[in-house]
């Protein structure tokens, strides 16, 4: 079945980096978007990345322009983000999701990010 | 960017009663070719979420059949016939009409009495 494992979430000071990675199996991984999705304490969800299965295509929301990165290998699986210039309002647990038809159909368990001095 | 706006924010339901659950666009989900991606979440406590409706009314595989996704255009309902203590969480909404941008509702949060 569908599997999407997060890791790479930690405590960053503000202005710090991280890279987050989400391993994926049980389907055929570069044929699908993927997207981080994101959901800070007490809040709704975030859409904040996607790229296409050949990532060709790549898109952020204006929240991150500029600060995050997505990237995949689909050698390995995986797709990463890579987060710039961290801020505390990007405390928040980072899910990795599959995209097809212009809807969500797998999440992961996501990966909690804080950023704190 | 489009905004949905689900109501109510909590919702008590008695053991057995139907319980529905409104999410409202600020513009049209019908897209140019004729789809009307908004799509239905559950997230338990302490789970990810998990996709429950796609395209307005589509359950997925695996949900019971007493959750319905039901509306048009600007206005969509998902409705549970009869509330078993498992749908116990938070039900989201989530348009993927405009693309790229996708947007959620902010949640209601199902309990029982």
């Amino acid at each position: 079945q569908v599997r999407l494992v997060e890791s790479g979430g930690d405590l960053v000071k503000p202005g710090g980096s991280l890279r987050l990675s989400c391993a994926a199996s049980g389907f055929s991984f570069s044929d699908y978007f993927m997207t981080w999705i994101r959901q800070a304490p007490g809040k709704g969800m975030e859409w904040i990345s996607y790229i296409s299965g050949d990532s060709s295509t790549i898109y952020h929301a204006d929240s991150v322009k500029g600060r995050f990165s997505i990237s995949r290998d689909n050698a390995k699986n995986s797709v990463y983000l890579q987060m710039n210039s961290l801020r505390a309002e990007d405390t928040a647990i980072y899910y990795c999701t599959t995209v097809s038809s212009s809807s969500i159909d797998y999440w992961g368990q996501g990966t909690l990010v804080t950023v704190s001095s | 960017d489009v905004v949905l706006t689900q109501s109510p924010l909590s919702l008590p339901v008695t053991l057995g009663q139907p319980a529905s659950v409104s999410c409202r666009s600020s513009q049209s989900l019908v897209h140019s070719n004729g789809n009307t991606f908004l799509s239905w979440f559950q997230q338990r406590p302490g789970q990810s979420p998990r996709r429950l409706i796609y395209r307005v009314s589509n359950r997925d595989s695996g949900v019971p059949d007493r959750f319905s996704g039901s509306g048009s255009g600007t206005d969509f309902t998902l409705k549970i016939s009869r509330v078993e203590a498992e749908d116990v969480g938070v039900y989201f909404c989530m348009q993927g009409t405009h693309w790229p941008q996708l947007t959620f509702g902010g949640g209601t949060k199902v309990e029982i009495k």
